[in-house]
């Protein structure tokens, strides 16, 4: 059974601080995904990474994959309120569109003034 | 910007009632989703639909639920007998044809289930 793990669950921090959410996964895989939710909203994707190596960056975000480590993170950078929200990955775990994501428990980020 | 619609954005049942989830994916996707969140928990894969059939399903979607898309349009979710445990808000979501590799899904903004 994949499993997928985030870490943390619960991030605080102030604005301006620089921090790193962590996405460990169980097989091998080399699709991930990032999503974003808003407190009883739907998933916004963010980011899609297909292969070893990739960097992708949006604004104050930026996200990598190692494959061989089954790891996946998303660093904020000078983070401001309106990045509070709760930050999900998810593992494709055999590519293709029928099959359907292993998403991880989430991290809630709350950023303070 | 094509959205996934669902409808509708809150229902509530009593325990054992049919609800009939309705979702219409975007128009040029050819892979169709459910999935459910308990409050506060994390996102769970129920089935995934293509080419008029269920490609995979999770341990989640046992007998009491279904889906269908009627028309070529509409994509439905059906639960049989609802239990309590049942509450959670569901989402459709679609995806175009992943031959890039990427199966970036687009989410509907969910239907809330209330089961008493």
């Amino acid at each position: 059974e994949l499993k997928v793990e985030q870490n943390p669950l619960f991030l605080s921090m102030q604005e301006g601080k620089n921090y790193t959410i962590y996405c460990n996964y169980s097989t091998t895989s080399d699709r991930l995904y990032w999503y974003r939710q808003d407190p009883g909203k739907s998933l916004e994707s963010l980011f899609v990474l297909l292969s070893n190596g990739a960097v992708k960056q949006e604004g104050r975000l930026m996200a990598s994959l190692d494959t061989k480590a089954r790891l996946s993170t998303l660093h904020i950078t000078a983070a401001v309120h309106d990045l509070s929200a709760t930050y999900f990955c998810a593992v494709d775990p055999l590519g293709g569109g029928a099959d359907g994501l292993t998403f991880g428990k989430g991290t809630h980020l709350i950023i303070q003034p | 910007e094509p959205e996934v619609t669902q409808t509708p954005s809150h229902q509530v049942t009593q325990m054992g009632q049919e609800v009939i989830l309705r979702c219409v994916p975007i128009s040029n996707h050819l892979y169709f989703y459910w999935y459910r969140q308990i409050l506060g928990q994390k996102v769970e894969f129920l089935v995934s639909f293509y080419n008029n059939e269920i490609s995979e399903k999770s341990e989640i979607f046992d007998d009491q639920f279904s889906v269908e898309r009627p028309d070529g349009s509409n994509f439905t979710l059906k639960i049989r007998s609802t239990k309590l445990e049942d509450s959670a808000m569901y989402f459709c979501a679609s995806s175009r044809d992943s031959a890039s590799g990427a199966n970036v899904l687009t989410f509907g903004a969910g239907s809330r289930l209330t089961v008493l």
